[in-house]
């Protein structure tokens, strides 16, 4: 079935550092990608997301590129800020499937001053 | 406009009991959803309503009832709750089916002792 796979946490960094999640997946077909970001105590929010191969998401100064030859959606930003710290959720959904978001395990970021 | 609001925001019951967790969005939105989140599990579908009318299971239906009551609220009952369901239950809608941004309520933080 389908599935995504992220990189596990904490991840650490320092305010301005270079971020890097890693996020595979597994799904037949073309599905669409997502990145949601929860800050602590509040729901899910989308990030950015890509529909097809070779697109590139983008908010906030996050970044993430639909690979299909190595099926990744890995996310960057080139310099994170303390407000940044929050869990990020790598999703799937195919665009033939009625329902399903599939979500990643969620990585947990802690930026310090 | 609030967006997807749920109601209580915390939540302590005895095995045995039973609830319901209420959800309402105010953005016209067909699609609604219950998902629940446990720590290193991401966010697992639990039942959605594609529209109006209509209620289907996801990946973890089992101890769970719903009801889309109009097409704004989707309640999520508890029949007799264990300690297995103790987790965080979130909300989402999204104007249509499938590979469409979803949004997500604050959430509820369910204990069941």
């Amino acid at each position: 079935g389908d599935s995504v796979t992220q990189m596990e946490g904490p991840v650490t960094l320092s305010e301005e550092a270079f971020l890097t999640i890693n996020c595979t997946y597994t799904a037949t077909g073309y599905p669409s990608l997502f990145w949601y970001v929860q800050y602590p105590g509040e729901g899910l929010q989308l990030l950015l997301k890509a529909t097809k191969a070779d697109d590139k998401g983008s908010n906030k100064g996050f970044e993430a590129t639909y690979r299909k030859e190595t099926t990744s959606f890995h996310l960057e930003k080139g310099s994170v800020q303390v407000s940044d710290s929050a869990v990020y959720f790598c999703a799937l959904t195919r665009m033939d499937s009625s329902y399903k978001l599939i979500f990643g395990s969620g990585t947990r970021l802690l930026v310090r001053p | 406009n609030a967006g997807v609001t749920q109601t209580p925001k915390f939540q302590v019951l005895k095995t045995g009991q039973s609830m319901t967790l209420q959800c309402a969005q105010d953005m016209n939105h067909n699609s609604m959803y219950w998902y629940r989140q446990d720590p290193g599990m991401g966010l697992r579908l639990i039942y959605y309503s594609a529209s109006e009318g209509t209620t289907d299971k996801g990946e973890v239906p089992n101890g769970y009832n719903v009801s889309r009551l109009n097409k704004r609220e989707f309640s999520l009952r508890l029949e007799s709750a264990a300690p297995s369901q103790t987790s965080v239950y979130f909300c989402a809608s999204s104007v249509r089916p499938g590979g469409n941004e979803q949004f997500f309520g604050p959430g509820t933080r369910l204990t069941v002792l």
